[in-house]
């Protein structure tokens, strides 16, 4: 079954320690990235990649790392949370000029 | 500036009455137009999606939406609406091919 995975689907945290939020598709797409869903402000891009070793900045990146060492996994890193990154974050993938398919998200909270 | 603007938060209607949600966007040479969907505790599933060829397009759930370029609309629409419709609608643009950017949300709540 095509689909993009990530875990987890839930997680509390603490200020300042570091996470990784995994995110995987089976559907060979060269175009990945990463939104966060905030009530009254829709899903805002923070990072994406157009292929293996290429990522760039989306609209809202700061605190936040990515990286794309193989086509189907690219990981969000927050090296230091905190509160104002709690949120429904979203990984995306496609292929160029197509649609983008969704995992089931990640709800995150940061005390 | 790239835009996706949806300009109802919320659209509350009785089943079994017609709906329409608006969509416009920042004008450009290259647009894709999409729909998407949450269902609540869910991801973006696509309703629909237009690429090229027919400005009409529909879902397989009854919903369609017409591309109108001199306006720069992406309206969504239903007839009827049904409770199980209720839900939150995004509208989407991807600008040369690259750039996906998402409106903040239509919230349907269908009434009984």
């Amino acid at each position: 079954e095509a689909q993009v995975t990530q875990n987890p689907r839930y997680l509390i945290t603490v200020t300042g320690k570091k996470l990784t939020v995994t995110c995987s598709q089976n559907m060979n797409h060269e175009y990945m990235s990463w939104y966060r869903q905030d009530p009254g402000l829709g899903l805002r891009q923070i990072y994406y990649s157009m292929n293996v070793e290429v990522t760039d900045k989306g609209d809202v990146p700061e605190g936040y790392k990515v990286s794309r060492k193989e086509k189907r996994n690219f990981p969000l890193i927050l090296e230091s949370p905190s509160p104002n990154q709690t949120s429904l974050y979203f990984c995306a993938s496609s292929l160029r000029g197509a649609e983008a398919f969704f995992g089931q998200g990640t709800r995150l909270t940061v005390v | 500036a790239q835009s996706v603007t949806q300009l109802d938060s919320q659209v509350p209607v009785f089943e079994e009455a017609p709906v329409e949600l608006r969509c416009n966007y920042s004008s450009s040479v290259s647009v894709y137009l999409f729909w998407y969907v949450q269902y609540p505790n869910q991801g973006l599933q696509l309703l629909l999606k237009y690429l090229s060829g027919s400005t009409l397009v529909e879902s397989i759930n009854g919903f369609e939406a017409e591309f109108n370029k001199s306006q720069t609309s992406f309206h969504l629409r239903k007839p009827s609406v049904h409770i199980s419709d209720t839900a939150e609608y995004f509208c989407a643009v991807l600008y040369n091919t690259d750039k996906l950017i998402f409106g903040t949300g239509t919230r349907l709540q269908v009434f009984p």
